[in-house]
Order: structure tokens, then sequence, then C-alpha cells
């Protein structure tokens, strides 16, 4: 397998659910990214994680909670979200955490609260 | 603030060309990127411009200038499966290292 994948695909989840989205890349990079793309508005910086630290939290409710166990892994718990956290969230990877280096995304999770 | 707008949406014909602009007022510059994203799939990677000028790449051509904070996606010999929204983002330094996006221009490619 090689890229960026991602599971589920999909996730319907209620205001009270716990879940997690997984995220794993098969390149070798040390920089990874978690964004939200809601219909007609700009991909939103969510977190960046570098060497499996966290190097930036744009802000996010604390409702979503990123984990990096490893330069491969990168993890997105979920719990109580608001139907207005409906969206695709979408994963990347770049070589390091520089704005200059390619990101290469993944497929995404697209995500509903109900 | 930063702003990067870019039209909404644009309709084209198979076999000619289109070009798609993205104008920018950011604090700080490195470099701007194309990425095309079809509908249900992920961003992938179409060019990086970091110098003023144009560059060729097959049928996709990206131009900067820098000056006007202003560039274009040139998409030539339109082929169906080039239906897709194309983001424009730039690379930023100012106080942080990271991208931002425009909201995405949906290509449509009519037979």
């Amino acid at each position: 397998e090689t890229g960026v994948t991602q599971t589920p695909r999909h996730l319907v989840m209620g205001m009270t659910n716990k879940k997690s989205l997984k995220c794993e890349q098969h390149l070798g990079h040390n920089a990874m990214y978690w964004y939200k793309q809601s219909a007609k508005k700009p991909l939103e910086l969510m977190f960046v994680y570098s060497l499996e630290e966290r190097v930036e939290n744009n802000s996010v409710p604390s409702r979503f909670s990123p984990e990096c166990p490893n330069s491969s892994h990168l993890f997105l718990h979920l719990h109580t979200l608001q139907p207005e956290d409906s969206a695709l969230y979408l994963c990347a990877s770049s070589h390091a955490w520089d704005s200059t280096d390619t990101q290469y995304f993944g497929p995404g999770t697209r995500l509903t609260v109900l | 603030g930063q702003n990067i707008d870019q039209p909404t949406e644009m309709t084209a014909t198979e076999g000619a060309i289109v070009q798609i602009n993205c104008t920018y007022q950011t604090s700080g510059f490195n470099g701007l990127f194309w990425y095309q994203q079809h509908a249900g799939e992920a961003p992938t990677f179409l060019s990086y411009n970091v110098l003023d000028g144009l560059e060729e790449k097959g049928r996709f051509s990206s131009f900067l200038s820098r000056s006007k904070g202003y560039s274009y996606l040139l998409l030539k010999e339109l082929q169906m499966k080039d239906s897709a929204s194309y983001l424009c983002a730039v690379s930023l330094s100012y106080n942080t290292d990271k991208l931002i996006f425009g909201t995405g221009t949906r290509l449509q490619v009519f037979p």
C-alpha cells in the first residue's frame, strides 16, 4: 500500500458518540496534518505534527483531539461533536514541516454529525 | 488577514484552453501551489511556483507574478477527466509555517 490512507471513508455519528479517525502514511514523511474541508469554504488547517510533536493548533475546539503515536500514524479523536462539524476531514503528510514542501493528501473521511 | 480569491466555478469545452486565476493578499509569501481535487478524492499536487514566470508541465502550466499577487493555472487540450476542483494555496512564512488555501475553482468540461 502506498501514499496516504484514511479510515473510515465515511462516518455518521450522534452528538454524544465518541469516534476516531485514522490516517497512515507510507511515504517516510516526518510531518502530518489534519485539515477540515467544508462546502464552499477553503481547506482549514487544524493540526500539524512534526516528528510526532504537535507544532500547530489552529484554535480548534477541544472536542477534536489529535494523537500522533509515531511518524506514520495520526489519529483524530472526536467527542460530543456538533452538526456544524460535519465535513470532509483530510489528512496530509510532507517530508518536513515546511510550507514549501509538497503535501500529499489522503482521500478523506466524510463525517456527518446528526 | 490572509485572503486568497479564485472564481467559484468555470465551464469549458473538451479540447479547449482554460485559465483559472488566483489572487492573494497575504502576510508573507514563500510560494504558491496548485492542487487538483476530483469529487470525493484527495487533492493531488499539480505545481509549485516560487519565482515569477510561467512553468510548463505537459498540458498544464502555472504562472506567478509576486509583485501583483497573482497566479493562474492554464489547462490546454481539455479532457473530460480534467473536470475537478482546482485549489490555489499560498505558502506562508510570517509567524507561522503553513499553507493557506483558496476556496477552489470547480471546473466542468463538456463534450
